[in-house]
């Protein structure tokens, strides 16, 4: 049961570009909207998360942009670093439970 | 804040071997999750603590998987008679009481199963 879809499944782009990851919800009760980052080895950690009461929020170079009509979300970096290749996962919580539903990854390189 | 321990980091089993896996969440966390985790899928939630309890089981869960949070501390996983298809990233990931859904993730267990 996926209910948060996520693109693209990978992503290269060139030192100081900016890198957009997409993600897609179904279900409309969700309030809480987190992108978390995952090097190898290592578990997910939360980058930066939004509620559906804003359209955008920023956090040094990272913006989420949410569209809460299209239930839709991206995650942009701005000047992306080799230091940020990693794999990104969106994810969706709320609606009175108490899971969090993750999207499948979308790997990302960030050539020097 | 010593983050989220998972022990072991790795375990290779026979199939039809039972495995345990235990988890010590950060300590004034009271919400403690499992998931799955397979190569080039995200994690896939299996189960839920508030404290001791346990508020959520995935349907898509293995009876033979069983986890337990005993007085609401450290969380352990079991899986009986292990199968190829469980080889996986088993994570654990804690989190604050109320007002907070952000999770903190363990390094997780890398299990495969021969």
């Amino acid at each position: 049961q996926q209910q948060v879809k996520q693109s693209p499944q990978s992503l290269i782009v060139q030192k100081g570009g900016i890198s957009i990851i997409n993600c897609a919800y179904e279900n409309t009760a969700f309030d809480y909207f987190p992108w978390y980052q995952q090097f190898p080895g290592k578990g997910p950690a939360l980058l930066i998360a939004i509620r559906p009461d804003v359209s955008e929020k920023k956090e040094g170079r990272f913006t989420i942009s949410f569209n809460k009509s299209a239930k839709q979300f991206s995650l942009h970096i701005m000047d992306s670093q080799p230091g940020d290749s990693a794999t990104y996962f969106c994810a969706a919580s709320g609606g009175g439970g108490f899971k969090t539903i993750f999207g499948a990854g979308t790997r990302l390189f960030v050539k020097a | 804040d010593t983050g989220v321990s998972q022990d072991p980091r790795h375990k290779i089993t026979k199939r039809g071997q039972n495995v345990t896996f235990r988890c010590d969440p950060i300590s004034e966390h009271n919400r403690l999750y499992w998931y799955r985790q397979t190569l080039g899928q995200g994690p896939e939630f299996l189960t839920y603590f508030q404290n001791e309890a346990q508020l959520e089981k995935s349907r898509l869960l293995s009876d033979r998987f069983s986890a337990e949070r005993p007085k609401g501390s450290f969380s352990t996983l079991e899986i009986q008679r292990t199968e190829q298809g469980d080889s996986a990233m088993y994570l654990c990931a804690s989190s604050l009481n109320q007002g907070s859904e952000k999770l903190f993730f363990g390094s997780g267990t890398q299990l495969s199963v021969l």
